[in-house]
């Protein structure tokens, strides 16, 4: 087990709603990571820390999106007014050695 | 950015047989590609990577090659096995960490 834990689980949301997704890794890493993926396609990179500063944000995440990291640790993605468009499983990763990234179990959001 | 293609999107073998899968990346830069193996509902799980100062990589039943000059790897599956039967993604990156994935491919090993 990688050992990242990752909730909810599911989330069904209606659309305009604001939704937070959790990430906590059972072990100190020194970057964690957040890609979205769709059915049918590779998770896309959403952003990432090291420690507790973001580090780079992909053009996949509009203002709606924001995500922290507070003292390195969890780490937490907000969606706000969420559109249909959102709906997908959010995937957070951690990695330290070199690229080495191993993922969570994920969130799977439904905008209805 | 960096742009990964991988083929072919579904790839049907009988038990036993060997399976391959290929990849294209854009960025020349990138310097780690690694393989990840996703069965129905559970998480991308990593299986085997390889560095761009190696050529070759094995891993009992899996092995992985990579050709810099011509900007390609690829994902060796000998002697399938039913539960080797789920979806296969290549990634690439550079010094930045971020994964750019490639879109799939369905391995389905029949018995």
């Amino acid at each position: 087990d990688t050992g990242v834990s990752q909730n909810p689980r599911h989330k069904i949301t209606k659309r305009g709603q604001n939704v937070t997704f959790r990430c906590d890794p059972i072990s100190e890493h020194n970057r964690l990571y957040w890609y979205r993926q769709t059915l049918g396609q590779g998770p896309e990179f959403l952003t990432y820390f090291q420690n507790e500063a973001q580090l780079e944000k992909s053009r996949l995440l509009s203002d709606r999106f924001s995500a922290e990291r507070p003292k390195g640790s969890f780490s937490t993605l907000e969606i706000q007014r969420t559109e249909q468009g959102d709906s997908a499983m959010y995937l957070c990763a951690v990695g330290d050695r070199e690229n080495e990234q191993y993922f969570g179990p994920g969130t799977r959001l439904t905008v209805t | 950015g960096e742009n990964v293609e991988q083929h072919p999107s579904t790839l049907s073998v009988q038990e036993g047989d060997s399976a391959v899968i290929k990849c294209t990346y854009s960025d020349s830069a990138s310097n780690y590609f690694p393989w990840y193996k996703q069965e129905l509902g559970k998480r991308p799980q990593l299986i085997i990577d390889i560095r761009s100062n190696v050529g070759e990589k094995k891993d009992q039943r899996i092995a992985v090659t990579l050709n810099k000059t011509a900007k390609h790897f690829s994902l060796h599956i000998t002697e399938t096995q039913p539960e080797d039967s789920a979806v296969y993604f290549c990634a690439a990156s550079t010094f930045d960490y971020k994964l750019s994935f490639g879109a799939g491919t369905t391995v389905t090993v029949r018995a």
